[in-house]
């Protein structure tokens, strides 16, 4: 009940095109989702979050969309380029209950791939 | 804002030594700070949460008398890998967190490349 599972394991995109990663969970108490950015050798970096009470956010060329019946989420890079070439991870946390904190579950990630 | 620090950046050690690595949170105070561990191509895998003045509450499988914990300040936590063996040859992550504004993202460091030869 504490996975999250992601897809693609990888993805290969053109320039400008639009990068879709999926992600689902089963625990319905995640009410935290962030998407981070892994450049190889570095930590992963915060690139954008959702909170249930909304369906979609948009920051940039990033945006998420949120299916709560469903239990998925999904981060979109719309005209991508290769210098967003990295892993993306998704996780979700449940910020409310003491037993977890902010402990964050991660999917285990997609190595994406911009050709120019 | 939000920056979060990692000491040393890489470190080679021979086995059977230890190896202290130190997690800082720059400009804000952590009053829970992570620590993972990621194998290459691999997500990340919590070992342990700590909160400040007390003791780190570790994950299932992860042995506390190998990795020892300490979160003594509101900006500090560190890690020490005791009695090394290359299988602990590893990436190590810590990240930060906290109740302020904005609350309840984490923050990462920049890891640690830990080799054990």
């Amino acid at each position: 009940q504490q996975q999250v599972k992601q897809s693609p394991q990888s993805l290969i995109v053109q320039k400008g095109g639009i990068s879709i990663i999926n992600c689902a969970y089963e625990n319905t108490a995640f009410d935290y989702f962030p998407w981070y950015q892994q450049f190889p050798g570095k930590g992963p970096a915060l690139l954008i979050a959702i909170r249930p009470d909304v369906s979609e956010k948009k920051e940039g060329r990033f945006t998420i969309s949120f299916n709560k019946s469903a239990k998925q989420f999904s981060l979109h890079i719309m005209d991508s380029q290769p210098g967003d070439s990295a892993t993306y991870f998704c996780a979700a946390s449940n910020t409310v209950g003491r037993e977890y904190g902010n402990k964050l579950v991660f999917g285990a990630g997609t190595i994406l791939r911009v050709k120019s | 804002g939000a920056v979060v620090s990692q000491h040393p950046s890489r470190v080679i050690c021979k086995s059977g030594t230890s190896v202290k690595i130190e997690c800082r949170s720059l400009d804000f105070q952590a009053t829970t700070m992570f620590w993972y561990r990621q194998f290459p191509k691999k997500s990340l895998m919590l070992m342990a949460t700590s909160n400040e003045g007390s003791k780190a509450t570790y994950e299932q499988g992860v042995e506390k008398d190998k990795f020892l914990i300490n979160h003594a300040s509101l900006t500090l936590s560190t890690l020490t890998v005791t009695s090394a063996h290359p299988e602990d040859s590893s990436f190590y992550i810590c990240s930060a967190g906290s109740t302020g504004v904005p609350s309840y993202e984490q923050y990462f460091g920049p890891g640690t490349r830990l080799t054990v030869t």
